[in-house]
């Protein structure tokens, strides 16, 4: 079965500072990966998605991942953090039947001024 | 174009009582999930459907939760009766096939068990 492992279940920065945010997965094929955002009372908004293409993956928001198999990872970047990037953010897999999302236990984001 | 929407937004009750959340998904959107999110977890998928038909529903605690998606479109969640471990927000999503498609979130329902 896949599983989703997100390591530091905090992670904060300063304005202008990299953001990266740490994504491990498992799974038995080539995956599909996601990376989801969530705003404080809000529904999840999908950031970006890995689907055996590119391997780094350019998403909304200036936000981008690699996909590295050789680490099963696919770790979420930015450059230059922004205040208002402060959120949950999850990072998800598709599992091999391609009907269920198996998300990871989320990593909320704070930005400091 | 409207997005998921979700109602009501917060429910509070007691345990043992009996309690519904109502989904309209994105219109033409045929996959429609129902994921349970716990205080500092990932969403968990309880039930999909496509069109009116369940696909998945293996996570789903059928003695107290069941849902429905009358004519392939709305759908309704409900739980009967609540436990104290039920709290939580249950999230609403839509996608227009299944698989590698994008899932379209409602922003939830909050549920409060006493």
């Amino acid at each position: 079965a896949q599983s989703v492992t997100q390591l530091g279940s905090h992670v904060s920065v300063s304005e202008g500072a990299l953001v990266l945010l740490r994504c491990n997965y498992s799974s038995s094929v080539p995956p599909y990966l996601f990376w989801y955002v969530q705003y404080p009372n809000q529904g999840l908004q999908l950031l970006l998605k890995y689907t055996s293409a590119a391997t780094l993956v350019k998403g909304i928001n200036g936000f981008e991942a690699e996909f590295k198999k050789s680490e099963t990872s696919f770790h979420l970047t930015k450059p230059s953090a922004h205040m208002s990037d402060a959120a949950e953010y999850f990072c998800a897999v598709l599992n091999n039947a391609g009907n269920m999302l198996t998300f990871g236990g989320g990593t909320r984001l704070m930005v400091k001024p | 174009e409207a997005g998921v929407a979700q109602s009501p937004r917060y429910k509070i009750i007691e345990k043992r009582q009996s309690v519904a959340f109502w989904c309209n998904p994105i219109s033409g959107h045929a996959t429609l999930y129902w994921y349970q999110q716990i205080l500092g977890q990932g969403p968990k998928l309880l039930i999909q459907f496509q069109n009116n038909g369940v696909v998945d529903d293996s996570q789903l605690p059928k003695d107290r939760f069941s849902a429905e998606r009358l004519k392939g479109v709305d759908s309704t969640l409900k739980i009967q009766p609540a436990k104290l471990e039920d709290s939580a927000v249950y999230l609403c999503a839509s996608s227009l096939l299944a698989g590698e498609d994008e899932q379209f979130f409602g922003p939830g329902t909050r549920l409060t068990v006493l």
